[in-house]
Parts: C-alpha cells; sequence; structure tokens
C-alpha cells in the first residue's frame, strides 16, 4: 500500500483556470505538509497541518488554499492558475517533525 | 530563517569513484537528515544525525555531523548508476527546511 499518495500525477491546464490537488496518507501521522519544488529543483514548504489545523503558511498568495478534512487527507486548490505556479507539488506526511514521507509529486504545467 | 547551502550543486562522475557532497548551515541545527530524490518520484529518508560529531553508515554511504553541528557531509565510495538521483539535507524540524540540494549523476 502507498504510505502518501497524491493525485493526480500530471496536470497541464491553461491559466485563469482553478484546480485542485488531493493527498491522502495511511501513515496515522498527525502532520501534513505541502512542498513546491521548482525548476532548478530547490523543495520549499508552502503549508503545514497537525491534526486538521494549520500550522504553517509560509507567504504563499491567497490563490492557494488548503484543506484538511481529517488528519488523513490534505488537499490544494489553486485559483486563478499564473504561469508562475508550473512546479511539481509534493505532499508529505511525518509524526511530530520527524521522519517525512512524500508523496510522488503531482507535475503541474500552465499553459 | 536557517538556510542550508549544499555544494556542489552538480556533480558528475564515473562508476566506480568516491565522492562527498556538504550541508552547511548559517547557525547550529539539532538534528538534520538527509534524503535522496529520484526523478519522478518524492525524497526518500536515507538518515537522521543528531549528535556533534557522529557517524552513520548505510552500505556504501558514510554520513558525518560536524562538531560544531552546523555542517554535514555525506560521502559514497566505489558509486554506482543507482546512486543517481538529487541528495537534500533537511533540518529536522516542524517546518523540514531543505537545502538546496545536489543532483549527482553517476555514468556507467
Amino acid at each position: 500500500d502507498t504510505a502518501v499518495s497524491q493525485t493526480p500525477k500530471y496536470l497541464v491546464t491553461q491559466m485563469g483556470n482553478d484546480k485542485s490537488i488531493k493527498c491522502e496518507q495511511n501513515l496515522g501521522h498527525d502532520t501534513m505538509y505541502w512542498y513546491k519544488q521548482d525548476s532548478k529543483k530547490f523543495l520549499k514548504i508552502m503549508f503545514s497541518y497537525n491534526n486538521k489545523e494549520l500550522i504553517i503558511n509560509e507567504t504563499v498568495p491567497n490563490r492557494f488554499s488548503p484543506k484538511s478534512p481529517d488528519k488523513a487527507h490534505l488537499n490544494l486548490h489553486i485559483n486563478s492558475l499564473e504561469l508562475g505556479d508550473s512546479a511539481v507539488y509534493f505532499c508529505a506526511s511525518s509524526q511530530k517533525g520527524t521522519v517525512a514521507f512524500f508523496g510522488q509529486g503531482t507535475r503541474l504545467t500552465v499553459v | 530563517t536557517q538556510l542550508l547551502e549544499q555544494s556542489p550543486q552538480f556533480l558528475s562522475i564515473q562508476e566506480g569513484e568516491n565522492l562527498t557532497v556538504y550541508c552547511n548551515s548559517s547557525s547550529v541545527f539539532s538534528s538534520l537528515q538527509w534524503y535522496r530524490q529520484e526523478p519522478g518520484e518524492g525524497p526518500v529518508l536515507l538518515v537522521t544525525v543528531v549528535t556533534g560529531g557522529e557517524v552513520k553508515k548505510l552500505k556504501r554511504l558514510t554520513f558525518q555531523f560536524g562538531d560544531a553541528r552546523k555542517d554535514s557531509s555525506l560521502h559514497i565510495t566505489a558509486a554506482q548508476p543507482g546512486d543517481t538521483g538529487l541528495y537534500l539535507c533537511a533540518l529536522g524540524n516542524e517546518k523540514l527546511t531543505f537545502g538546496t540540494g545536489t543532483r549527482l549523476t553517476i555514468i556507467p
């Protein structure tokens, strides 16, 4: 069974559209994250949730809205997509900030 | 904000050679993690180091935590094509702050 799964793996969309990426973890972890990896492979945290509560919001535009219906799920909704949003988005989970388990990533391309 | 600089940014060597990559921090950190990311996949944890001067070995990989806890290194002996990937160090805090990464390519 996949520990952290995110869908879709690839997403191509036009500027101005709204899209969502879903993430689920079956590890029983309390903390989930969204990271953005740019074209230079720099991995930067966007959000962190602990037990459905937002803990970290790293100056991400408010077009990005995470939603955590329960502690096993953390979805990312993006409004009015821009070219600069093109990147690989990774979901991850951990228990008390220790080892992070990552999903396979969602490659978002905005055209 | 604590920054993690990794060097070199890119490294391409022949199979069988040895190599060392580095992770340096602007300040002392309590623990450090090393991850490897293969193309099309998410990062996977290799090791966590927590004690200054600590050395951990994982087969052909040797991880060292500097005495002053501001730097760490990863040494690979007799590199194999399967070692190819992006190596990332990360602070083991609640934000899991990642370094700038080293892209390693092992040429068969």
